[in-house]
């Protein structure tokens, strides 16, 4: 069946350093891929997304791009602050089919002053 | 930013006891969902549920859950006889006009069986 497979947590990082959090996927047709994020005490919340390929989803200084070829949706930012710590979590959707999100297992990311 | 809010953040049960999860979705939305996450593990889907019944399923969600939407405005998860292994954070989630369009999700129930 469809998965989705995240880089291992924790991931700490000062402030203003760079961010890669790896997300690759299984999937048999051709999924929409986002990523979610839950800061302490909050529910999960629609980060970004991409619907097809070579696609980039971008929202508060995150971004990710659809590769088809690699099947990943890995997330970037060029720059953290304290307040990007929070749980990231990159899940996909199969079009036209099933309506459950997949999800991998989420990467907890702290970022120090 | 309305939200989606969830009933009790913490559950203590006893194994093989009834339990209900509460969730208020967000009012205009049409779709409605359960997740759950065991620790250290990924968040599953459970069910999906829109026009007042469940539209899709996993295996999980066998013959001791159920949900229901009594009032319009609640939407609960039962779980008829507790197992040790039901033990996880559950998420209650919503969205608008298409389902999977965008999530929202409430902060969730842990739900502890001893």
């Amino acid at each position: 069946g469809d998965s989705v497979t995240q880089m291992e947590g924790p991931v700490t990082l000062s402030e203003e350093a760079f961010l890669t959090i790896n997300c690759t996927y299984t999937a048999t047709g051709y999924p929409s891929l986002f990523w979610y994020v839950q800061y302490p005490g909050e529910g999960l919340q629609l980060l970004l997304k991409a619907t097809k390929a070579d696609d980039k989803g971008s929202n508060k200084g995150f971004e990710a791009t659809y590769r088809k070829e690699t099947t990943s949706f890995h997330l970037e930012k060029g720059s953290v602050q304290v307040s990007d710590s929070a749980v990231y979590f990159c899940a996909l959707s199969e079009k036209g089919g099933s309506e459950k999100l997949v999800f991998g297992k989420g990467t907890k990311l702290t970022v120090n002053p | 930013e309305p939200e989606v809010t969830q009933t009790p953040s913490h559950q203590v049960t006893q194994m093989g006891q009834e339990v209900i999860l509460r969730c208020v979705p967000i009012s205009n939305h049409l779709y409605f969902y359960w997740y759950r996450q065991i620790l250290g593990q990924k968040v599953e889907f459970l069910v999906s549920f829109y026009n007042n019944e469940i539209s899709e399923k996993s295996e999980i969600f066998d013959d001791q859950f159920s949900v229901e939407r009594p009032d319009g405005s609640n939407f609960t998860l039962k779980i008829r006889s507790t197992k040790l292994e039901d033990s996880a954070m559950y998420f209650c989630a919503s969205s608008g006009y298409k389902a999977n369009e965008k999530l929202f999700f409430g902060s969730g129930t842990q739900l502890s069986v001893l």
